[in-house]
């Protein structure tokens, strides 16, 4: 089956710090591939997303590439704030016109301080 | 606001009681789900509407679990008979292309 496997945390970081937290996945075929972001006391945003092998998606300065021969999609970013303090969730769909159901990762919670 | 809105937010209940949990989707999504997220962990996912129809249930979604979306628009989601391993965020998504979630109702079963 499908699954997500992502770095545990929490990552704790200075302000202006370069962020990676890596994300792995295990799919048939061609997934598409989504970050989302969980701020304190808040539902899930979508942060960013790539449907196809070597697309990069961005979003507020963060970034990750879709890397099929590696199945990897790990989040970046080269300056880190406070406000981005969270809990990054990785997570695919597996295009296949069944739902499109997301499977998760586990989430990895950032810390950034002042 | 155009979002995915969920009802009630916070619900605590005892052993045994049912509670039901109400998501308005985006408007235009013909498509919404149901998710499961407790303390520390990713969201596991429940089952799956395309408007009316239940298309998708996941193993986890037991026979005291029931969702239902009458007219494609707004679900409900209504446990039966809640234990304490119940407690958990409830999420809701919709979509038409990618999924946008509700700000979830957090459950507690004393």
């Amino acid at each position: 089956g499908n699954s997500v496997t992502q770095m545990e945390g929490p990552v704790t970081l200075s302000e202006e710090a370069f962020l990676t937290i890596n994300c792995t996945y295990t799919a048939t075929g061609y997934p598409s591939l989504f970050w989302y972001v969980q701020y304190p006391g808040e539902g899930l945003q979508l942060l960013l997303k790539a449907t196809k092998a070597d697309d990069k998606g961005s979003n507020k300065g963060f970034e990750a590439t879709y890397r099929k021969e590696t199945t990897s999609f790990h989040l970046e970013k080269g300056s880190v704030q406070v406000s981005d303090s969270a809990v990054y969730f990785c997570a695919l769909t597996p295009n296949n016109n069944a739902g499109n159901m997301l499977t998760f990762g586990g989430g990895t919670r950032l810390m950034v301080k002042p | 606001d155009t979002g995915v809105s969920q009802d009630p937010r916070h619900k605590i209940t005892k052993r045994g009681q049912n509670v039901t949990f109400r998501c308005d989707p985006i408007s235009e999504h013909n498509r919404l789900y149901w998710y499961r997220q407790t303390l520390g962990q990713g969201p596991e996912f429940l089952t799956y509407f395309q408007n009316e129809a239940q298309l998708e249930k996941s193993r986890l979604l037991s026979d005291r679990f029931s969702a239902e979306r009458p007219k494609g628009s707004f679900s409900t989601l209504e446990i039966q008979r809640t234990e304490q391993g119940d407690s958990a965020m409830y999420l809701c998504a919709s979509s038409h292309l990618d999924p946008f979630f509700g700000p979830g109702t957090r459950l507690t079963v004393l």
